[in-house]
C-alpha cells in the first residue's frame, strides 16, 4: 500500500518558536494532501486541505497566518506553526489523498510547546 | 449539515464480539469509512462501505443500512492488541473526511 511518512515524529520548542512538520508521499504523487490536528481524547480535526502548485484551503477557525501551508512537490507538503504557544501542543497528521475514496495517513507529530 | 455519533467507550471480553455502532446525518452520501487508532499513532483504514449489507474482512466486519443512516463495526475473537479508539468517518461533498468522535474500546483478559 501506499506510505506516507512525516518529520519529525516528535518536537518539543520553545514558545514564540516556529517549527516546520514534513509531510511525504513516498511512493505515489499526491496532488491534495490534509492537515489534521488531535487533542487528547479528542477525534481528528481537519485543519487545511493542500493542493500542489495552489494555495490550502483552511477549515473555519483555522489561522491560516499561524500555521502556514506549503504543498511544493506532488509528494511534499510542509506545515509551518509560526509563534508557537503551550495551547498549539498537539498531535499533528497528514495525509494523501490516493483517489476520492482513499487517503492514507502519515505516522503524525506530537508536538509539545514549552 | 453533517453530524456522526458514535458511542464514546465500549468494553469488551477478549475472545468475544463487540459492535460499533456509528449514525450520520450527511447531504449527499459518498460512502463511509472506519478506522483504527492506536494511542499516540495515526488512523489506519479499516474498511469502506458505499453500498448497504456487510462486509466482512478476517475477524472484522462492517455493516451499512444508507436508508437508516447507519454503520456498525463488528469485530470477532477479541484479541488485547484491539484495545484502540475506533473512528466513523463519511466524505462530504468535497470527499473531505468528517469524523465522529471516535469509540474507545477496552478490552478485558
Amino acid at each position: 500500500g501506499a506510505v506516507v511518512s512525516q518529520h519529525p515524529s516528535r518536537v518539543i520548542c520553545k514558545s514564540g518558536t516556529s517549527v516546520k512538520i514534513e509531510c511525504r508521499s513516498l511512493d505515489f504523487q499526491a496532488t491534495t494532501m490534509f492537515w489534521y490536528r488531535q487533542f487528547p481524547k479528542q477525534s481528528l480535526m481537519l485543519m487545511a486541505t493542500s493542493n500542489e502548485g495552489s494555495k490550502a484551503t483552511y477549515e473555519q477557525g483555522v489561522e491560516k497566518d499561524k500555521f502556514l501551508i506549503n504543498h511544493a512537490s506532488l509528494t511534499l507538503s510542509t506545515l509551518t506553526v509560526t509563534s508557537a504557544h503551550p495551547e498549539d501542543s498537539s498531535f499533528y497528521i497528514c495525509s494523501a489523498r490516493v483517489s476520492d475514496y482513499e487517503q492514507y495517513f502519515g505516522p503524525g507529530t506530537r508536538l509539545t510547546v514549552t | 449539515g453533517q453530524n456522526i455519533d458514535q458511542p464514546t467507550e465500549m468494553t469488551a471480553t477478549e475472545g468475544a464480539i463487540v459492535q460499533i455502532n456509528c449514525t450520520y446525518q450527511t447531504s449527499g452520501f459518498n460512502g463511509l469509512f472506519w478506522y483504527q487508532q492506536h494511542a499516540g499513532e495515526a488512523p489506519t483504514f479499516l474498511s469502506y462501505n458505499v453500498l448497504d449489507g456487510l462486509e466482512e474482512k478476517g475477524r472484522f466486519s462492517s455493516f451499512l443500512s444508507r436508508s437508516k443512516g447507519y454503520s456498525y463495526l463488528l469485530l470477532k475473537e477479541l484479541q488485547m492488541k484491539d484495545s484502540a479508539s475506533y473512528l466513523c468517518a463519511v466524505p462530504d461533498s468535497n470527499y473531505q473526511l468528517i469524523w465522529g468522535a471516535g469509540t474507545k474500546l477496552i478490552i478485558k483478559p
